[in-house]
């Protein structure tokens, strides 16, 4: 049972470079979510999907775009990376209905450094 | 705006001892879910505990327990019989309409 799988886990930009983070998981959960931690300072939401082909702004969005052609998939995407935009970034989904309703479940986090 | 709030950066607590994480948040929300997440050196953001905001009685989950104070805004964590394991970062979490905001997190050490 993998949960929430993201890849890359390590991944170095230059600035301007663009790259793409994936985030799967096999949960079935509708709801799936970006976040950047920060040294310091707990998780920032940067773009959430409640359903597929819908993606909504979270508290930090600028400089990311997202997607979510299927269900199980929620890709975040750098343009052109800038050196604040190094950070560890965390995928979460979570479901709808239930018992274990509104709980994101995490996925190990990409660590991305931009030169 | 949601905001939530650890005063505490950095605790210490003895092996078999009571620890007691301290938060507050603010929210103008009024259906809204509180959690507190802990993250040890694999990076890994583990669930601890939840609570509903709807719900008076405190969540309890073996030995995490929580002491809700709704009026007051405030939630904190009392961690009984402290292992060695549960030493980490622990981050206390608000969210209402899918929008999730977090502290900055206290780093908890358990002393042997």
């Amino acid at each position: 049972n993998a949960g929430v799988t993201q890849t890359p886990k390590f991944r170095v930009l230059k600035t301007g470079q663009s790259m793409t983070l994936l985030c799967a998981q096999d949960m079935n959960h509708e709801y799936m979510y970006w976040y950047r931690q920060d040294p310091g300072m707990g998780l920032r939401l940067i773009h959430y999907s409640v359903g597929e082909g819908t993606t909504a702004k979270g508290e930090v969005p600028d400089g990311y775009n997202v997607s979510r052609l299927k269900k199980q998939n929620f890709l975040l995407g750098l343009e052109s990376a800038a050196p604040s935009q190094t950070s560890v970034y965390f995928c979460a989904s979570s479901s709808l209905l239930g018992g274990n309703s509104n709980i994101q479940y995490f996925g190990a986090g990409t660590r991305l450094s931009v030169l | 705006a949601q905001t939530v709030t650890q005063s505490q950066p950095e605790m210490s607590v003895q092996e078999a001892e009571t620890v007691t994480l301290s938060c507050t948040y603010d929210t103008s929300e009024s259906n809204y879910y509180l959690f507190w997440y802990k993250q040890p050196p694999s990076r890994q953001m583990i669930l601890v505990i939840r609570q509903e905001a709807y719900k008076q009685q405190n969540a309890t989950e073996n030995r995490f327990s929580v002491n809700f104070q709704k009026a007051a805004k405030s939630f904190s964590l009392k961690i009984s019989d402290s292992q060695l394991g549960d030493t980490a970062m622990y981050f206390c979490a608000q969210e209402a309409n899918n929008d999730m905001r977090f502290g900055a997190g206290t780093r908890l050490t358990v002393k042997p």
